[in-house]
């Protein structure tokens, strides 16, 4: 069964710095897609990156980027030039058969001014 | 461009009663899933539907059922309410499935209903 590990509960970075969220996974599967979802306050369920497990570069969306390591089965969010709008609730996700997402336990992101 | 809808937003119910959510997919998805997000805890899988046949079960107690209905959208019936059952339910679509788990379709997710069990 495939498995996905948060292991930073909260995290806080100052506004414009740098963060990075990090993610493990476990998949007996070779091809796959990993996602990074974002939820702020509001509770809505925002897609922010994918990286499809194939290819080997890193998948880039403006500010955000991924450090995908198939080897190791780790999957980092990085946050660059922080705004206050990125404060949310943070979760990586990994389809878990017949395309389910299994969601790991999320990562509290606070950006302070 | 035109997102998941869920209605209602948020809903009220005493124990026992029914309360029934319904999805409507981004146009042109095929597969809708639906998953229960408990406070502070990450969202759990349901169930979900393709081309109007189920596709996986996931935690959903015998008391829910769900179908999706010719024009894609999906509802979720719910019965003998329990106040264990107040949550965040989200419904989520994509274009279809590509085959055992490997998936290449992203699922974009409505702004859920929070349901609420007095």
């Amino acid at each position: 069964a495939q498995t996905v590990t948060q292991s930073q509960p909260e995290m806080s970075v100052q506004e414009a710095e740098t963060v990075t969220l990090s993610c493990t996974y476990d998949t007996s599967e070779s091809n796959y897609y990993l996602f990074w979802y974002k939820q702020p306050p509001s509770r809505q369920m925002i897609l922010v990156i994918r990286q499809e497990a194939y290819k080997q570069q890193n998948a880039t969306e403006n500010r955000f980027s991924v450090n995908f390591q198939k080897a190791a089965k780790s999957f980092s969010l990085k946050i660059s030039d922080s705004q206050l709008g990125d404060t949310a609730m943070y979760f990586c996700a990994l389809p878990g058969g017949s395309e389910k997402l299994v969601f790991g336990k999320g990562t509290k992101l606070t950006v302070n001014p | 461009a035109a997102g998941v809808i869920q209605s209602p937003r948020h809903l009220i119910k005493e124990k026992r009663e029914t309360a029934t959510l319904k999805c409507y997919p981004i146009p042109r998805h095929d597969t809708v899933y639906w998953y229960q997000q408990g406070p502070g805890q990450d969202p759990q899988f349901l169930i979900s539907f393709y081309e109007k046949m189920q596709s996986d079960k996931g935690s959903i107690p015998d008391r829910f059922s769900a179908q999706q209905f010719s024009d894609y959208h999906s509802e979720l019936n719910m019965s003998s309410l329990e106040l264990g059952d107040s949550a965040l339910y989200f419904c989520a679509s994509s274009l279809g499935p590509s085959g055992g788990a490997s998936s290449t379709d992203t699922q974009y997710f409505g702004p859920g209903t929070r349901l609420t069990v007095l």
